[in-house]
């Protein structure tokens, strides 16, 4: 099964900026969830996409936030304008359909200035 | 609702000592339950799962860990910790397609 590799591993930007976080590959039998971890917290949900749709998402994932596939094969996570409380660690996860484990990518670590 | 709590946030330990990570869930069903582990700058790594059966279940890098019902728990032990087992410990409940993280622990481990 495809492991879950994230980009950028760290990424910096300015308040207000627009982020695009990537998790590739990506095959069309599976669940994606993207989780973040602001530093020393707990590991937060904020959505999960199955079959090129939302299925569900956080009170966190709010309009600022989404979620998509660009290409058929990259998950995105965009972050519209972000805030300095954006900064954390936001993991990929996959699930395969039938199955009930997640497996996570390394991460992007965000930084917002 | 759904919740995960680990009651301690941190914890050393000495080389070669025995450990017990501590997680109780609240779930209205049976659970799938998780332990995960997260090194400094890493991704969580699965350690173990229960599903059913047999509550006592073994997980890479020598760590087990025990589904207690009655006590709603899902504690994670190891016999003898090793120096590099110093981690982030995160327990987890799976609920349909949704999964909940508790707020991990914090593993220390001196000489």
């Amino acid at each position: 099964e495809p492991e879950v590799t994230q980009t950028p591993s760290h990424q910096v930007t300015q308040m207000g900026q627009e982020v695009i976080l990537r998790c590739v590959p990506i095959s069309n039998h599976l669940y994606f969830y993207w989780y973040r971890q602001i530093l020393g917290q707990k590991v937060e949900f904020l959505v999960s996409f199955y079959n090129n749709e939302i299925s569900e998402k956080s009170e966190i994932f709010d309009d600022q936030f989404s979620v998509e596939r660009p290409d058929g094969s990259n998950f995105t996570l965009k972050i519209r304008s972000t805030k300095l409380e954006d900064s954390a660690m936001y993991f990929c996860a996959r699930r395969t359909s039938g199955a009930n484990v997640l497996t996570f990518g390394a991460g992007s670590r965000l930084t917002v200035l | 609702a759904q919740s995960v709590t680990q009651p301690d946030i941190h914890i050393t330990v000495s080389e070669g000592a025995s450990l017990e990570l501590r997680c109780n869930y609240s779930y209205g069903a049976t659970p799938y339950l998780f332990w995960y582990v997260q090194s400094p700058g890493q991704g969580l790594q699965l350690l173990l799962k229960y599903f059913s059966g047999d509550t006592l279940v073994q997980g890479i890098k020598g760590f087990e860990a025990e589904f207690k019902r009655s006590q709603s728990s899902f504690n994670l032990r190891k016999p003898s910790v090793h120096w590099s087992d110093a981690a982030e410990y995160f327990c987890a409940v799976g609920a349909g397609n949704q999964f909940y993280f508790g707020t991990g622990t914090s593993l220390t481990v001196i000489p």
